[in-house]
């Protein structure tokens, strides 16, 4: 079954403000976590990418936290701009012969 | 353009009707995997390969359906007997090896069947 879910379907940002976007999972086997950004019409797009034994990385005006305490990890975008709009993904990846497991995804909007 | 492509873009067959679609990898990626994908849905893992070398396959919706990377190089993803609810966007993605977690995804194939 799912491992990994977002909170919010939906959120709208103004533009210039700070963006963050949340993910639950309760897979606690999981090796590798990964945000990835899908613009309409167009196949997912890597974002950035956290090791189960991190707890923060940074990205160019991106930052994944990841707090095993509570199972939750959150993709932080600072500065929103237009091309930020997007659906964002959050995904696992439990190593071997398995491939990624994908969340429901949040839309983020952007108000100018 | 060094992306992973996949042909056609945009598929509409009526049912019952065999569809193939390709896949070409980033050249380099030795693995290789399929994804469906349905409206408001994220992706669903269905197989991958790594080289030739199909090593999972039992997450494939029906037997309906197969896959094969023959050369190691593309893959072709094959639906047989087409049904409604096969429409949706079939997505393929490569990794290079030793970075399974960083997959690459290629524009998907949206198949709509009628």
């Amino acid at each position: 079954g799912e491992s990994v879910g977002l909170h919010l379907p939906t959120l709208s940002v103004q533009e210039g403000d700070n963006s963050i976007i949340n993910c639950a999972y309760s897979n606690s086997a999981s090796d590798y976590f990964i945000w990835y950004k899908q613009e309409s019409g167009k196949g997912p797009q890597f974002i950035i990418d956290i090791r189960s034994n991190m707890d923060k990385r940074q990205g160019q005006r991106v930052t994944v936290l990841l707090n095993k305490t509570v199972k939750h990890l959150s993709l932080q975008i600072a500065a929103t701009q237009p091309g930020d709009s997007a659906v964002y993904f959050c995904a696992d990846w439990r190593g071997g012969a398995d491939g990624l497991t994908f969340g429901k995804g949040t839309h983020l909007i952007i108000q100018p | 353009d060094t992306g992973v492509s996949q042909d056609p873009r945009h598929k509409i067959t009526k049912r019952g009707q065999n569809v193939t679609f390709r896949c070409d990898p980033i050249s380099e990626h030795n693995r290789l995997y399929w994804y469906r994908q349905t409206l408001g849905q994220g992706p669903e893992f269905l197989t991958y390969f790594q080289n030739e070398a199909q090593l999972e396959k039992s997450r494939l919706l029906s037997d309906r359906f197969s896959a094969e990377r023959p050369k190691g190089s593309f893959s072709t993803l094959e639906i047989q007997r087409t049904e409604q609810g096969d429409s949706a966007m079939y997505l393929c993605a490569s990794s290079l090896q030793g970075h399974y977690n960083e997959q690459f995804f290629g524009p998907g194939t949206r198949l709509t069947v009628l």
